[in-house]
């Protein structure tokens, strides 16, 4: 069965910080990896997306990496400040069909001022 | 574009009553999902369409859910009767298609749904 696992469920750390939200999953064979963002009320907002054959993706102060042999992918988020604060999900997508995009129950960040 | 619009934003309704939710993908995009969020199993894809074609189903919970896509600029999901476990929040997502960045998707703010 396809698991996708994001730890811890919530991270608190002050404003500057740089910080590293996990992802891991029990199957390695994806087609890509997503990782969004969800503000409380609000839809899901995709901030960066990795193929399978790259090992990272940057963005600004974001940079999404992806280790398939280790069945892990970090977001890695440089300064922190308290507009990150948010819910940070992954998906996998198993497949060449969007459809079988995988989520993680997400992290819930907070960035005090 | 004004991104994926859905409505209502939030609807409550009693047990046993038919709810209807709308979706307006973003123009051009030839895919849609449907996806149920409640803070139990997380984000759950429901249905999926390819140029308003149906093509997995499989994730609809029984058959008092339906969807349709009469025209590339509009779906519906449509819950008949309702239930109170029905109560989550509804996404609908678009994408423009297969490959790469084209795989990205956008989604709504959602329909949240109470079921009293």
């Amino acid at each position: 069965k396809q698991e996708v696992t994001q730890i811890p469920a919530a991270l608190s750390v002050p404003e500057g910080e740089n910080l590293v939200l996990n992802c891991s999953f029990t199957d390695s064979a994806i087609y890509n990896l997503q990782w969004f963002r969800q503000d409380p009320g609000k839809g899901l907002t995709s901030l960066l997306l990795i193929q399978s054959s790259q090992r990272e993706q940057t963005s600004g102060r974001l940079n999404a990496s992806l280790d398939k042999s280790s069945g892990r992918s970090t977001l890695y988020i440089a300064a922190s400040q308290p507009g990150d604060s948010a819910t940070y999900l992954c998906a996998l997508n198993y497949g060449g069909s969007q459809g079988n995009l995988i989520f993680g129950k997400g992290t819930k960040l907070s960035v005090k001022p | 574009d004004a991104g994926v619009i859905q409505s209502p934003r939030h609807e409550v309704t009693e047990m046993g009553q038919e709810v209807t939710l709308r979706c307006k993908p973003i123009s051009g995009h030839d895919y849609l999902f449907w996806y149920r969020q409640t803070m139990m199993r997380g984000l759950e894809l429901l249905i999926y369409f390819n140029n308003n074609v149906p093509i997995d189903d499989s994730g609809m919970p029984e058959d008092r859910f339906s969807a349709k896509m009469p025209n590339a600029s509009f779906s519906t999901l449509k819950i008949q009767p309702s239930e109170p476990r029905d109560s989550a929040v509804y996404f609908c997502a678009s994408s423009l298609g297969i490959g790469g960045p084209r795989e990205k998707l956008f989604f709504g703010s959602g329909t949240q749904l109470s079921v009293l």
